[in-house]
């Protein structure tokens, strides 16, 4: 069984367009989160979000949302793609709201841009 | 402001030992964690150190100071497969995880 999932695993689009990558978590884990991990692999907080509270990294443009039909779904909506939005995004679960709470990751979206 | 720092790139030998550093600076201290990252895929926890001192796990173990701001990963009886790169992350003061860029460890026979 798959603990947390992402859809579609590669995603290939033209700037200006809109998409959706959706994940999922099967493990009863109160928090989800979205990293970007660029080109130099360096792994960077985008949102967490728990029932009670979603956190935003400032730096993270307002094109981005995070969209949560329930505790078990944190999908990722991103309006407007630029180039520079190509990366690979990992969702990711821990059990409750604490960062000190082992995540555990999706296989990743790798997004590219033309 | 918040730094992880950690080499870009180490190189070891199958069968050796290799220790992997980790320093940081952030604004509080609520524990640190290292993940594995194999190539194309999802980081997947290693450990998780809180209080000073060494945690042996199988062939890795974790080691922490917060005195010195100080973290190590050490890996033994190197295999293959243990070609990844590692990432240091700190829990801050406000319970947010910092993220290295993590080291690219390559394993040669």
């Amino acid at each position: 069984d798959t603990a947390v999932s992402q859809t579609p695993k590669y995603l290939v689009t033209q700037m200006g367009n809109d998409k959706s990558i959706k994940c999922e978590q099967n493990l009863g884990h109160d928090t989800m989160y979205w990293y970007k991990q660029d080109s130099k692999k360096f792994l960077k907080i985008m949102f967490s979000y728990n029932n009670k509270e979603l956190i935003i990294n400032e730096t993270v443009p307002n094109r981005f949302s995070p969209k949560s039909p329930d505790k078990a779904h944190l999908n990722l909506h991103i309006n407007s793609l630029e180039l520079g939005d190509s990366a690979v995004y990992f969702c990711a679960s821990s059990q409750g709201a604490d960062s000190y709470n082992e995540q555990f990751f999706g296989p990743g979206t790798r997004l590219t841009v033309l | 402001g918040q730094n992880i720092d950690q080499p870009t790139e180490m190189t070891a030998t199958e069968g050796a030992i290799v220790q992997i550093n980790c320093t940081y600076q952030t604004s509080g201290f609520n524990g640190l964690f290292w993940y594995q990252q194999h190539a194309g895929e999802a980081p997947t926890f290693l450990s998780y150190n809180v209080l000073d001192g060494l945690e042996e796990k199988g062939r890795f173990s974790s080691f922490l100071s917060r005195s010195k701001g100080y973290s190590y990963l050490l890996l033994k009886e190197l295999q293959m497969k243990d070609s990844a790169s590692y990432l240091c992350a700190v829990v801050d003061s406000n319970y947010q995880l910092i993220w290295g860029a993590g080291t690219k460890l390559i394993i040669k026979p």
